[in-house]
């Protein structure tokens, strides 16, 4: 199984720039997410989604859009970039599960550079 | 609203050495809790979680206990190996919350030979 794959791996914009994270998993995970990783604040949360067609804001959705059209795909979509991008993207997935005990499975990791 | 705070590091430790690190979190209710880990250039993976009060996780050697009374989930491990070298990530998730995860900032841990 790959699991989560997540491309490209670095990528390097120009402000204003417009670039598109993808994220695709093998696992027939319903619950997808995307986080940013920036030094001393550990991961926070982007957009989720619980199932094809359904999407929702996490801590921190400004400047992001994403959609769901098929199960195995969650792509992040900067339409503008800003240097405050400047981070280390994640995609996560999970199996459904409302205990909240849900293990994630994370990608990689894209990093991203906004000049 | 919800919060986890762990200790900051760099945690530097001799190999074979005890290794502790503080977890504490806010939340209401009876969230699942989490240790993931991430060693270099990779991404996250879990490491052990518990789900209720006095719950304890366990894997490779580590272990973490869910303490309601102190709102606590420190992860220790008897005798680390420079193999343990990386970020660690306390985190919590609500029921209900579609396994959205609160993750402390991470602690780095790096052991010497």
């Amino acid at each position: 199984n790959a699991g989560v794959t997540q491309t490209p791996k670095f990528q390097v914009l120009k402000t204003g720039q417009s670039m598109t994270l993808q994220c695709a998993q093998d696992m027939n995970h319903e619950y997808m997410s995307w986080y940013r990783q920036d030094p001393g604040m550990g991961l926070r949360l982007i957009h989720y989604s619980v199932g094809a067609g359904i999407t929702d804001q996490g801590e921190v959705p400004n400047g992001y859009n994403v959609s769901r059209s098929t199960t195995e795909d969650f792509p992040l979509r900067l339409l503008s970039a800003a240097p405050s991008q400047t981070s280390v993207y994640f995609c996560a997935s999970s199996p459904f599960d409302l205990s909240g005990a849900n293990v994630l499975t994370f990608g990689a990791g894209s990093r991203l550079t906004v000049l | 609203g919800n919060s986890v705070t762990q200790m900051e590091g760099p945690v530097t430790l001799s190999e074979e050495a005890f290794l502790t690190i503080n977890c504490t979190y806010t939340a209401t209710g009876y969230p699942s809790l989490f240790w993931y880990v991430q060693y270099p250039g990779e991404g996250l993976q879990l490491l052990l979680k518990a789900t209720k009060a006095d719950d304890k996780g366990s894997n490779k050697g580590f272990e973490a206990t869910y303490r309601k009374e102190t709102t606590s989930f420190h992860l220790e491990k008897g005798s680390v190996q420079v193999s343990d070298s990386a970020v660690y990530f306390c985190a919590l998730s609500k029921t209900d919350s579609w396994g959205k995860l609160q993750f402390g900032a991470g602690t780095q841990v790096v052991v010497t030979p």
